[in-house]
């Protein structure tokens, strides 16, 4: 899989957009990116994933660039439960891959 | 709809003695099933992955291993615990072909 860079911290005020960058820039054809997050000591949660194109959910917008060598993930309205690490991750989507997690971006939501 | 179970939530186990984690799923059928560990402050780190029953991967070498007797169970053991597997243990699945994880709540193992 291909290796994923990320801010190792970043704040962000509550109410106001939350974007996390992630560098992917040997990812692959066929490799997809994938969002989770971490609330401390808890299972990492599943936000939101994509090839190409930009993807949006309840949760959260992914902005894939068109070189596909980057990627932020945008939160629209932070709030103080967005507290959390997140991780970028970019994979294969076959039979037997696996999920490898990096270091992650620990997103602090301020009052 | 489709649930992971994982337990106990937090165990203290003296340095030698054995472990077993189970971790099972619920509303799916030959999920692939995975092992993290992850240490305090640090990343997650893949132990054990499975594709099937009695089909174990091991990622990194260590007085670890995994099992598979069921389809939908996946369990982690240990002979003789070691301090340095202190740890958050998280057990996860995914359907061979589709494209999310989901993660149980964790254990969270102290050896002492």
């Amino acid at each position: 899989d291909a290796k994923t860079t990320q801010p190792p911290s970043m704040d962000c005020a509550e109410g106001r957009a939350a974007n996390l960058p992630c560098n992917h820039s040997t990812i692959s054809g066929n490799e997809y990116v994938y969002w989770y997050r971490q609330i401390h000591s808890q299972g990492p949660q599943y936000i939101i994933h994509g090839l190409k194109n930009n993807e949006t959910n309840e949760m959260a917008s992914l902005i894939i660039t068109e070189d596909r060598k980057s990627s932020t993930l945008i939160l629209p309205h932070a709030t103080l439960r967005d507290t959390a690490v997140y991780y970028c991750i970019v994979r294969v989507d076959n039979y037997g891959q696996n999920f490898v997690f990096g270091p992650g971006t620990r997103l602090s939501v301020l009052p | 709809s489709q649930t992971i179970h994982q337990w106990p939530a937090t165990l203290v186990q003296p340095v030698g003695s054995p472990l077993s984690l189970e971790c099972t799923v619920e509303g799916t059928s030959n999920p692939n099933l995975y092992w993290y560990r992850q240490a305090a402050g640090r990343g997650l780190q893949l132990l054990f992955y499975s594709v099937g029953i009695g089909q174990i991967s091991s990622e990194v070498p260590q007085n670890l291993s995994a099992s598979r007797p069921q389809d939908r169970q996946f369990i982690l053991s240990s002979k003789k615990l070691l301090l340095s597997d202190s740890g958050f243990y998280l057990c996860a699945w995914s359907k061979t072909g589709y494209t999310e994880a989901f993660f149980g709540q964790g254990t969270r193992l102290t050896v002492v």
